[in-house]
C-alpha cells in the first residue's frame, strides 16, 4: 500500500507570500494518478489539480502543481485570504484505489 | 448544474446498519465513476469505496471491506453504501464524490451526512 505523507504539517504566511506543500509518496506514483484537493472548515474538498500538473475548472492560476515519481508540489504563487485552508494529496494506485495525504493547513500568520 | 446530495446519515448503535444515499443531478449519472470518502471528526480525509459507471467494478477500503456495500441505479441517478456492523470508528461524515474521468480524482461533491456509532 502506498502512503503519502504530507509536509509541513502546519504552514504559517501571511497574504501576498508564496505558500510551497509537499507530498512525498513511499512507492513511484504515476503522475497520472496524483490529486490536490482544498478543504475550508465546514465544506466539501474541492479538486484543485489532477495529473499531478493540471489545474481543474474554475482554479486560480495562482495554484499550481508539479513533481513526479515519489515527490509533489502544491504552489500558491501569492496567497490570497481565501487560501487559508487545509490541502490534501490523493493518489490513485490499482489495488489500493484511493489514498489520502494526512493534510497540510495552512494558517494565516 | 452538477449536485450530489446525500442522506440517511443519523447515529445508530454499535452492530447496526445504516444506508446512506447520494441523489446526483446535473450530469449523465451513468457515465461515471462514483465513491465514498468519510472524514472522522476533525480528522482527515479517507477513501471507503468506488464503483464504475455500469456497477463491473467495485472497491473497498480494507477498513470497511466486508460490512459496507456499494452500489448505485443509474435509471434513478443514486448511489448507495449499505453499511452494516458498524463500529465506532465508522463515525464520520460521509461524502458522495465524482470521478473527474476514471482515477484521475473527485471534481464533484456533495455536502455530506454524519453518521454517529455509538451506544
Amino acid at each position: 500500500e502506498i502512503v503519502l505523507t504530507q509536509s509541513p504539517g502546519t504552514l504559517s504566511l501571511s497574504p501576498g507570500e508564496r505558500a510551497t506543500l509537499s507530498c512525498r509518496a513511499s512507492q513511484s506514483v504515476s503522475s497520472s494518478y496524483l490529486a490536490w484537493y482544498q478543504q475550508k472548515p465546514g465544506q466539501a474538498p474541492r479538486l484543485l489539480i489532477y495529473g499531478a500538473s493540471s489545474r481543474a475548472t474554475g482554479i486560480p492560476d495562482r495554484f499550481s502543481g508539479s513533481g513526479s515519481g515519489t515527490d509533489f508540489t502544491l504552489t500558491i504563487s501569492r496567497l490570497e485570504p481565501e487560501d487559508f485552508a487545509v490541502y490534501y494529496c490523493q493518489q490513485y494506485g490499482s489495488s489500493t484505489r484511493y489514498t489520502f495525504g494526512q493534510g497540510t493547513k495552512l494558517e494565516i500568520k | 448544474e452538477v449536485q450530489l446530495v446525500e442522506s440517511g446519515g443519523g447515529l445508530v448503535k454499535p452492530g447496526g446498519s445504516l444506508r446512506l444515499s447520494c441523489a446526483a443531478s446535473g450530469f449523465t449519472f451513468s457515465s461515471y465513476s462514483m465513491n465514498w470518502v468519510r472524514q472522522a471528526p476533525g480528522k482527515g480525509l479517507e477513501w471507503v469505496s468506488s464503483i464504475s459507471s455500469s456497477s463491473s467494478y467495485i472497491y473497498y477500503a480494507d477498513s470497511v471491506k466486508g460490512r459496507f456495500t456499494i452500489s448505485r441505479d443509474n435509471a434513478k441517478n443514486s448511489l448507495y453504501l449499505q453499511m452494516n456492523s458498524l463500529r465506532a470508528e465508522d463515525t464520520a461524515v460521509y461524502y458522495c464524490a465524482r470521478d473527474l474521468y476514471v482515477s484521475s480524482g473527485h471534481d464533484y461533491w456533495g455536502q455530506g451526512t454524519l453518521v454517529t456509532v455509538s451506544s
